[in-house]
């Protein structure tokens, strides 16, 4: 499977700054995913990151919160805008492998705290 | 979107006893997917079910997908210390992305 990297693994931010998280995957992959996770909750998708094309946001997550970009197959980033109190969570990305699945494989996460 | 209910939330057990978990959905599924997250990680995926009834082990884990396609178990037998962390099971349906039920978070007394 894919070996997928995240940057940075935690930060602590202040309220109204943003925080660029960066996905690195080892293997050209079409789809990339950006997941979030509040403590002790399940997965929400965010979006859907697609090489060449605007991301698709799913119900409750807009692009001026939430930017993301697929400059190429392997990277991905995701923007936490303006953030608040209320985001402090843990965001995943994730890819799928093989044309026939859409199952995932996530990244380790990076850790958001904002005080 | 569609929901995907999984219970129970929360499970202790002391080592060696068995563990289940279930998963349940309105509608019928194209795959039911199992998922375990130890505490600090990240979610790690264990398997994919596809046809109606399929059964499917990995050691001491058994996987099941119901006859109708809208419901699936996980069973452990004999839990360890190392199956601790939090089972979740993710559906999709024809046309519609993965979903994640909210996880069962199991707990091994040694």
């Amino acid at each position: 499977s894919a070996v997928i990297s995240q940057k940075p693994s935690r930060d602590i931010c202040q309220r109204g700054t943003s925080l660029t998280i960066q996905c690195q995957v080892d293997s050209q992959v079409t789809m990339m995913f950006w997941y979030r996770q509040q403590p002790g909750q399940s997965l929400t998708l965010i979006a859907t990151a697609n090489q060449g094309s605007e991301a698709t946001y799913e119900s409750g997550f807009v692009i001026d919160k939430f930017p993301i970009s697929r400059p190429n197959l392997t990277f991905s980033t995701l923007t936490v805008s303006n953030m608040s109190p209320e985001d402090s969570s843990i965001y995943l990305c994730s890819v799928e492998e093989g044309l026939e699945t859409d199952t995932q494989y996530f990244g380790p996460g990076t850790r958001l705290t904002v005080l | 979107g569609q929901q995907v209910m999984q219970i129970p939330q929360y499970q202790h057990v002391q080592e060696g006893e068995d563990f289940t978990t279930y998963c349940n959905s309105s509608t019928t599924l194209s795959n039911i997917q199992w998922y375990k997250q130890r505490p600090g990680g990240h979610p790690v995926f264990l398997i994919q079910l596809v046809k109606s009834g399929e059964v499917k082990k990995q050691k001491r884990l058994t996987f099941q997908f119901g006859e109708a396609k809208k419901n699936s178990s996980l069973h452990i037998t004999a839990t360890q210390t190392t199956d601790v962390g939090t089972y979740f099971c993710a559906a999709s349906a024809s046309g519609s992305r993965l979903t994640f039920g909210e996880g069962t978070q199991l707990t091994v007394n040694p």
